[in-house]
């Protein structure tokens, strides 16, 4: 399998509900990205993490908590979350060296928060 | 308030046409920006890059025009396809970190 996987593609979870998202990448690269996309808003960046420690955190609430085990995998807990929360989740990685800063997205995990 | 502007919501052209996409930045340190493509129910998908040493970028179809004192930058796909219909989405960082981008403009090729 190539590229950036996300799974679960569609979530559906209550308010005192514990998920997590998972992302893979194998593309080889160094940074690994949680966004969010919320209707009719720009993508939010909402987590970086390079060479898997944790570099960017854009004032998230804490109910949102990445995890990054290895350059590969990447995830998302999730508790107690509101219904503003849902969103679609986008994955990305990108190889941050030489000057090649592309990011290179999953297909998302569409969270609905009931 | 915006750093990444685009500024038409939608866009059709008809096919075999050029299709310009259009966007505007207010941080002036912003020097590395990069265009995407959104089909529905996937990601995006990178298109092509631009740094400011540069003020052109072609790959195919697809060509990147920088503006850095205007702070624009515009995406010309010559000859658009009805493949092409998809939302377009510029980003633009400083040092290739934490990109910011825009909200998006919908194109629709037309047979």
């Amino acid at each position: 399998e190539t590229g950036v996987t996300q799974t679960p593609r569609h979530l559906v979870m209550g308010m005192t509900n514990k998920k997590s998202l998972k992302c893979e990448q194998h593309l080889g690269h160094n940074a690994m990205y949680w966004y969010k996309q919320s209707a009719k808003k720009p993508l939010e960046l909402m987590f970086v993490y390079s060479l898997e420690e944790r570099v960017e955190n854009n004032s998230v609430p804490s109910r949102f908590s990445p995890e990054c085990p290895n350059s590969s995998h990447l995830f998302l807990h999730l508790h107690t979350l509101q219904p503003e929360d849902s969103a679609l989740y986008l994955c990305a990685s990108s190889p941050n060296e030489g000057g090649t800063y592309e990011q290179y997205f999953g297909p998302g995990t569409r969270l609905t928060v009931t | 308030d915006q750093q990444v502007k685009q500024n038409s919501p939608s866009l059709s052209v008809q096919e075999g046409r050029i299709s310009i996409l259009n966007c505007d930045y207010t941080n002036s340190m912003f020097d590395y920006f990069l265009w995407y493509k959104k089909y529905p129910a996937e990601g995006p998908t990178f298109l092509i890059s631009i740094s400011s040493i540069k003020d052109k970028n072609e790959d195919g179809r697809f060509t990147v025009f920088l503006n850095k004192s205007a702070k624009h930058l515009s995406l010309h796909i010559v000859p658009s396809q009805p493949g092409d219909s998809a939302v377009y989405f510029c980003a633009a960082a400083v040092y290739g970190q934490n990109f910011v981008f825009g909200p998006g403009t919908r194109l629709s090729v037309l047979p």
